[in-house]
């Protein structure tokens, strides 16, 4: 059973602040990656995707990805309170077939004005 | 270009009811899975369609059922509600020969039973 584990939070931050977002995964062989943003009573929404060790960055976001130590992470800087909602990780398999998504329960993050 | 849609948005049934939920996929998108979501927990799997045929399922009971349709869009359908049922139910689409691309998710179907 794959298992992919989150901070539950809720991860409080100030405006303009670095928020640091964290998720280890159970499945060794497993070779993407998401985050998804999940603002309350709305769907996931992608935010970054991930397949390689090492950083990958997107605007304010950076995703890290170590395969060895089966972690995961997500930084957004100069967080704004718009960034405030739940961060979903999700292990995407490890290709062969369609794959599903296994998520973590999310972490919670509010950025304070 | 349309992204995945869903109906209906709410939906309340009684226990021991049953509820069919639909779901297109993004235009060009030839998979569809679907994952229930309870109350401040992640997204659970409950299974995928390609070719009309379900490929993998989650690790839900068979009161859940699904189906494609030729046009790729799917339904979900639940018999027999139990309470436990209420929950987000949301639809995710994809291309199958590129497994590890993003899957794109709907709106979602806030099912609530009473």
């Amino acid at each position: 059973q794959k298992e992919v584990e989150q901070n539950s939070g809720p991860l409080s931050v100030p405006e303009g602040a670095i928020a640091s977002l964290n998720c280890t995964y159970s499945d060794r062989v497993s070779q993407s990656f998401f985050w998804y943003r999940q603002y309350s009573g709305k769907s996931p929404e992608l935010i970054m995707s991930i397949y390689s060790n090492g950083d990958k960055e997107d605007g304010r976001f950076t995703a890290q990805l170590n395969k060895a130590s089966q972690y995961v992470s997500l930084l957004i800087r100069d967080s704004q309170p718009s960034d405030s909602a739940t961060y979903l990780c999700a292990e995407g398999g490890s290709g062969g077939s369609n794959y599903k998504l296994t998520f973590g329960k999310g972490t919670l993050l509010t950025v304070n004005p | 270009d349309a992204g995945v849609t869903q109906s209906p948005t709410h939906l309340i049934k009684t226990r021991g009811q049953q509820v069919t939920l639909r779901c297109s996929p993004k235009s060009g998108h030839d998979t569809v899975s679907w994952y229930q979501q309870a109350l401040g927990q992640g997204p659970q799997f409950i299974f995928q369609y390609y070719e009309e045929e379900e490929r993998q399922r989650g690790n839900f009971p068979d009161r859940f059922s699904g189906h494609q349709f030729p046009n790729y869009s799917s339904e979900l359908n639940v018999n027999a509600l139990l309470l436990g049922d209420s929950a987000l139910y949301l639809c995710a689409s994809s291309y199958f020969i590129t497994p590890l691309q993003p899957q794109h998710f709907g709106d979602g179907t806030r099912l609530s039973i009473l």
